[in-house]
């Protein structure tokens, strides 16, 4: 079982549509959690962080929760610009830093 | 934010050559340095973190002596792909974390997609 699990999707959607995207991790010492988009050939880029009382970037809202070491994030109002490759990623400091992302959730949003 | 680069950002080699890719943090000292790899349609799989003045330390599975990590100061690593065969095309990409940032977030680079030919 990989540490970050993610659905890879795709998810089709239509411009306008809220989309919902789920990861669970299982290190229960994991500190930091974020989402990150990742662009085709591109590298990943914040998206945002999640934090427990849950955050809101405009469209964007994420949430994690640590009891069942589950994190999401709602796209409302989806953007064709939105279609894009959605990482989840963890961090601990267990015997080392680490960063672990996610497979990936793909998003299509079309016209 | 916090800017890091890669050179190049492509490159095609042949088979038995060695690649060298570098990373540098433009406006940050960054004390970690990480290195990832990316195939097709896969997730970032680390390969080795790198501390400024210290050897790096490889993940399991990732060959030391074909990935060479050389993190001499706090701006600038750099990895040698050693005598590159055709199965390590693949997209290369490097991140830091700020010396100054409390936070576990990262910078990433752009990435270097190589090919071996």
């Amino acid at each position: 079982r990989k540490e970050v699990e993610q659905d890879p999707g795709p998810f089709n959607v239509p411009e306008g549509a809220t989309v919902a995207f789920n990861c669970t991790y299982s290190n229960s010492a994991s500190q930091s959690f974020f989402w990150y988009r990742q662009d085709c050939r591109k590298e990943p880029k914040l998206l945002m962080s999640v934090y427990s009382s849950g955050n809101e970037d405009g469209r964007f809202t994420a949430q994690l929760n640590r009891a069942s070491q589950y994190i999401s994030l709602l796209i409302r109002d989806s953007k064709l610009s939105d279609s894009a490759t959605y990482l989840c990623v963890v961090t601990r400091n267990t015997g080392g830093f680490k960063t672990i992302f996610g497979a990936g959730t793909r998003l299509f949003v079309k016209a | 934010g916090a800017v890091v680069s890669q050179h190049p950002s492509w490159v095609i080699c042949k088979s038995g050559t060695s690649v060298k890719i570098e990373c540098r943090s433009l406006d940050f000292q960054a004390t970690t340095m990480f290195w990832y790899r990316q195939f097709p349609k896969q997730s970032l799989m680390l390969m080795a973190t790198s501390n400024e003045g210290s050897k790096a330390t490889y993940e399991q599975g990732v060959e030391k002596d074909k990935f060479l990590i050389n993190h001499a100061s706090l701006t600038l690593s750099t990895l040698t792909v050693t005598s590159a065969h055709p199965e390590d095309s693949s997209f290369y990409i490097c991140s830091a974390r700020s010396l100054s940032v409390s936070s576990y977030e990262q910078y990433f680079g752009p990435g270097t997609r190589l090919t071996v030919t």
